[in-house]
């Protein structure tokens, strides 16, 4: 069983374009994550759900919107794709959301925006 | 500001050989510090963590790291590496509501 599972793995979208990439996970936890990776591999937060409640926004430009319709699941929908957006996206979750909790992160998403 | 460096952004070595890899952290209060390693086309996995306590800490797969307060290190061992460790390492840092500062990452080749 997959815990932290994400569709699609792969998308390939021209400019300008509207796309969501889905999370989901079964582990229970109460607090899911959207990480951004690089072309350099660094990662970045971009925000932090605990029960459906936005709780970490980060200095994200706002065609990134967060939706988790409930405690399983965190979609991230993107509006007018920008080359820069190519990049891995990892979801991930943690049990709680101290700062001591482990994050699972899931396989990743990686977008190619052309 | 929370910040975490991984000074060695490759480093090679011959399988069966011992393996450190540097992390130094920036962090007001104290640290929760983790090492998550990402093989290829893969998600992160945890290695280890620390959080209190003693301050060497054993992971999966044979790793182990040291907390250093008085150095601002976290830095992760082995000591004989196999082929299928070969991977990107990344160290981070829990910060307030859980926000992980990672850093850049380190590449670890391994030659048969």
């Amino acid at each position: 069983d997959t815990a932290v599972s994400q569709t699609p793995k792969y998308l390939v979208t021209q400019m300008g374009n509207d796309k969501s990439i889905k999370c989901e996970q079964n582990l229970g936890h109460d607090t899911m994550y959207w990480y951004k990776q690089d072309s350099k591999k660094f990662l970045k937060i971009m925000f932090s759900y605990n029960n459906k409640e936005l709780i970490i926004n980060e200095t994200v430009p706002n065609r990134f919107s967060p939706k988790s319709p409930d405690k399983a699941h965190l979609n991230l929908h993107i509006n007018s794709l920008e080359l820069g957006d190519s990049a891995v996206y990892f979801c991930a979750s943690s049990l709680l959301a101290g700062d001591t909790d482990t994050q699972y992160f899931g396989p990743g998403t990686r977008l190619t925006v052309l | 500001a929370q910040s975490v460096t991984q000074p060695d952004i490759h480093i090679t070595v011959s399988e069966g050989a011992s393996l450190e890899l540097r992390c130094n952290y920036s962090y007001g209060a104290t640290p929760y510090l983790f090492w998550y390693v990402q093989s290829p086309g893969q998600g992160l996995q945890l290695l280890l963590k620390y959080f209190s306590g003693d301050t060497l800490v054993q992971g999966i797969k044979g790793f182990e790291a040291e907390f250093k307060r008085s150095q601002s290190s976290f830095n992760l061992r082995k000591p004989s590496v196999h082929w299928s460790d070969a991977a990107e390492y990344f160290c981070a840092v829990g910060a307030v509501t859980n926000k992980l500062i990672f850093g850049a990452g380190t590449r670890l080749a391994v030659h048969p």
